[in-house]
């Protein structure tokens, strides 16, 4: 089974140290990685999509790395705010079969 | 900018009832999924659309829940009836192609009672 592993659950932050998030995968037969965000009662919000040829994409303060041979993906969040509160869940599309495999997810609280 | 729709946000119902949710993807997306997700878990893939087509459906419980995309653009999931395990929040998503990036809508939460 391709599973998808994020620790911890849930984390709290004061605002404006940096965020630091990490998901591992166990096949590296992977197409490309997903993270989204997710508040309370809402969907998934698209933040980075990595493709297996590259090591890392970057939007604002957000930057996302791949590294296949460790099966690890990390999502760095630089100088956290409170709006920046959710669950963020890291998915996994694999080569064999095109399906995304979701983690559990990390809830992150940014304290003011 | 473009989003997947979905309707009712909310829906409560007593089991052995019948819902249905709606779900109109991203203007020209071929690809449509419906999604569950129970509380504290990741979503998991129920039935994947490729235009009006079932590409998978093998996580489907089949003698409850159906889905339909006729005309391969917006798309409804069914359940009856409901029984008290459904309650979960229902997420569709589309890409353009099945191995893109995919876009999620705001979900519909079910309650069973």
């Amino acid at each position: 089974k391709q599973e998808v592993t994020q620790i911890p659950a849930a984390l709290s932050v004061p605002e404006g140290e940096n965020l630091v998030l990490n998901c591992s995968f166990t096949d590296s037969a992977i197409y490309n990685l997903q993270w989204f965000r997710q508040d309370p009662g809402k969907g998934l919000t698209s933040l980075l999509l990595i493709q297996s040829s590259q090591r890392e994409q970057t939007s604002g303060r957000l930057n996302a790395s791949l590294d296949k041979s460790s099966g690890r993906s990390t999502l760095y969040i630089a100088a956290s705010q409170p709006g920046d509160s959710a669950t963020y869940l890291c998915a996994a599309l694999y080569s064999n079969d095109y399906k995304l495999s979701f983690g559990a997810g990390t809830t992150v609280t940014v304290r003011a | 900018e473009a989003e997947v729709a979905q309707s009712p946000r909310y829906k409560i119902t007593e089991k052995s009832q019948a819902v249905a949710f709606w779900c109109d993807p991203i203007s020209g997306h071929a690809t449509l999924y419906w999604y569950r997700q129970i509380l504290g878990q990741g979503p998991e893939l129920l039935v994947q659309f490729q235009d009006e087509s079932v590409v998978d459906d093998s996580q489907l419980p089949k003698d409850r829940f159906s889905a339909e995309r006729l005309k391969g653009v917006d798309s409804t999931l069914k359940i009856q009836p409901a029984e008290l395990g459904d309650s979960a929040m229902y997420l569709c998503a589309s890409s353009f192609e099945g191995y893109n990036e995919q876009f999620f809508g705001p979900g519909t939460r079910l309650t069973v009672l």
